[in-house]
Formats: structure tokens, C-alpha cells, sequence
């Protein structure tokens, strides 16, 4: 199993320009998630989806869009991308447990760093 | 928001000796997990208590909850170089987990 993979791993974008970023799990997992991590500021969840075609708000979603067309894969857009978005972003995600749902642990990708000039 | 805050936010040990990071939380919760982040990767889940467990070990790890303080506690007994890390609580009472700043975790040969 490669478990989450995030593509691509570096990225340098100019101010206005637009980038997809990919996030990719095999391991059949329900939830999936992106954070982003500056200095000091720790882990900020962005958007988040419980399931294939679901998608919800997170604590910054500002600036972002995603989506989740199959269950394996979870897409973060930006489509005018901002200097304050130079950031490193993780991808992760986890199973489902119960009704109603509890949360286990995560599983994150290796990360993707971006920089907007 | 259900963001845990680890304290302290910076610790620096000798290998051998205990470390002890902390974390408070503001409102009740399913569970608490604790990850790990080594320099410039993702993060690993490192051991998850639930609100009705008081404490759980997992090798060298043990983990307090106190739900009636809103807090927990990791204890890494015989640190080692490579326990070097970042260290983030993770209350969990729904869907996602929020994430604290983390304590940064120096152990030195």
C-alpha cells in the first residue's frame, strides 16, 4: 500500500495563477482532509469531506475550493493563488467508525510546499 | 473551535530522562489523539484515548485524560535522539480534528 500520496511535492506559483492539488489513498478510506502549516501556527484544516461528492468547510477555507469526485481522491484547487497561501499542505485521511461517527486516526501524505512569489 | 493547546512549546532533554508534554482542550470530546511530526514530513498518529479511558500505554508512551480538568498528558519515558519531533493534541468531537501549535522536542545524545 502507498497510503496517502499528495502530488506534486514542490511547487512555486506566481501571484494570480491557479493550481490543483492532489491527494491520493488507497486505503479505502471515508474522510479525507486538507491542512495547511505555516511557522507557528500549526496544522489549520482547510475543507474536509465524509464521503465520494461530499464537501465541507474547514477553519480556513478562504481562497480554496475542493472536490471529491471518487473516494480515493481529494482535489484542492486555488484558482488566484495569493502570496498569504505560501504555505505547506497535508493531505490526510481516515475510516469510518459507527453510527453516529467517531473519528480514528489519521493517515497523512507527505506533504506538498508551496510558494507563491 | 475544539483546538487542542500543548504546553510546553518547547522542551529540550538529555537522552534517557522522561518528557512530558501537555494539553488542554475547551469542550467535551469523543477522544484525544496524539500525533508526531518529524522535520519536514507529514504527521503520524501516535496513540488515541477515548473520553471514557483515563490512561492508555503504547511501548514508551503513556497518556493521561482528565475530562474533568478538559486536559492530557504524554509521557515519553527513555528518550531517545530520534524522539526529536513535533508534538500535536488532537481533540476530537466530530468529523475533524484541530490541531494545536505543537511542543518541539529536542532530545540530545
Amino acid at each position: 500500500n502507498a497510503g496517502v500520496t499528495q502530488t506534486p511535492k514542490f511547487r512555486v506559483l506566481k501571484t494570480g495563477q491557479s493550481m490543483t492539488l492532489l491527494c491520493a489513498q488507497d486505503m479505502n478510506h471515508e474522510y479525507m482532509y486538507w491542512y495547511r502549516q505555516d511557522p507557528g501556527m500549526g496544522l489549520r484544516l482547510i475543507h474536509y469531506s465524509v464521503g465520494e461528492g461530499t464537501t465541507a468547510k474547514g477553519e480556513v477555507p478562504d481562497g480554496y475550493n475542493v472536490s471529491r469526485l471518487k473516494k480515493q481522491n481529494f482535489l484542492l484547487g486555488l484558482e488566484s493563488a495569493a502570496p498569504s497561501q505560501t504555505s505547506v499542505y497535508f493531505c490526510a485521511s481516515s475510516y469510518r467508525l459507527g453510527d453516529p461517527p467517531t473519528q480514528l486516526e489519521q493517515y497523512f501524505g507527505p506533504g506538498t510546499r508551496l510558494t507563491v512569489t | 473551535s475544539q483546538q487542542g493547546e500543548e504546553d510546553p512549546q518547547a522542551l529540550s532533554i538529555q537522552e534517557g530522562e522522561n518528557a512530558t508534554m501537555n494539553c488542554s482542550y475547551k469542550t467535551s470530546i469523543n477522544n484525544l489523539q496524539w500525533y508526531r511530526q518529524n522535520s519536514g514530513r507529514g504527521l503520524v498518529h501516535l496513540i488515541l484515548i477515548r473520553s471514557n479511558e483515563r490512561e492508555k500505554h503504547s511501548g514508551r508512551l503513556r497518556v493521561t485524560l482528565d475530562t474533568s480538568k478538559k486536559s492530557s498528558s504524554l509521557l515519553i519515558t527513555a528518550s531517545r535522539a530520534a524522539d526529536t519531533a513535533s508534538y500535536f493534541c488532537a481533540p476530537n468531537s466530530g468529523y475533524a480534528l484541530n490541531f494545536g501549535k505543537g511542543t518541539s522536542l529536542l532530545v540530545t545524545p
